[in-house]
């Protein structure tokens, strides 16, 4: 069935260092893919997204890398903070209009 | 509130008994999402309403699961005869009318923890 899944399910980074999450995915139908952070006892928060005639995009501090030849997302933090700790999805959808999939996320922790 | 509001936060049912959780979304949302977040995984998708339709139920594991959202706006989310593997974290999410070009973007509540025993 259609899934957005991860290679890494926790990663630890030092503070200030960069972090990369990586992200497999196999609908090649989709036509967003979406990063979301989600903090313990919250709902997930939109980071960013990337649609998928596009390479590359960057927000502030983050970066998202599609790669649609070999159906691969990534997000890149620069600069890794603790308020970074927090469970990273990948998550992508068809249409504008469509439902958001969510992979099974990665764990990030920031160590200071 | 600017938010998504979910309500209750957490509830705790016996197994067999109804639940009905409750969603507030942003003031002018058109779009209403419910997810399923069982512990350590990610969100699964339910339900989608646009104003009052519902035009995707097919996440909904079965038919004990019932949303509604009669005037496009509260939405609520009911369990008959909760089971044990009902246990999960239910998010709602909203979204508002979206312009050309936009993807998007999806506001969640907290959640509702569900504690079925």
């Amino acid at each position: 069935g259609e899934s957005v899944g991860l290679h890494l399910p926790t990663l630890s980074v030092q503070e200030g260092d960069n972090s990369i999450i990586n992200c497999a995915y196999s609908n090649s139908a989709s036509d967003y893919f979406i990063w979301y952070k989600q903090e313990s006892g919250k709902g997930p928060q939109f980071i960013i997204d990337i649609r998928s005639n596009m390479d590359k995009r960057q927000g502030q501090r983050v970066t998202v890398l599609l790669n649609k030849t070999v159906k691969h997302l990534s997000l890149q933090i620069a600069a890794t903070q603790p308020g970074d700790s927090a469970v990273y999805f990948c998550a992508d959808r068809k249409t504008s209009y469509d439902k958001v999939i969510f992979g099974p996320g990665t764990s990030l922790s920031v160590i200071p | 509130g600017a938010g998504v509001s979910q309500s209750p936060r957490y509830k705790v049912a016996k197994r067999g008994q109804d639940v009905a959780l409750r969603c507030d979304p942003i003031s002018g949302h058109v779009s209403l999402f419910w997810y399923q977040q069982a512990l350590g995984q990610g969100p699964e998708f339910l339900t989608y309403f646009q104003n009052e339709a519902q035009l995707d139920k097919s996440g909904l594991p079965s038919d004990r699961f019932f949303a509604e959202r009669p005037e496009g706006s509260v939405s609520t989310l009911k369990i008959q005869r909760t089971q044990q593997e009902d246990s999960a974290v239910y998010l709602c999410a909203s979204r508002r009318m979206l312009a050309g070009g936009d993807t998007g973007e999806l506001f969640f509540g907290e959640g509702s923890r569900l504690t079925v025993l």
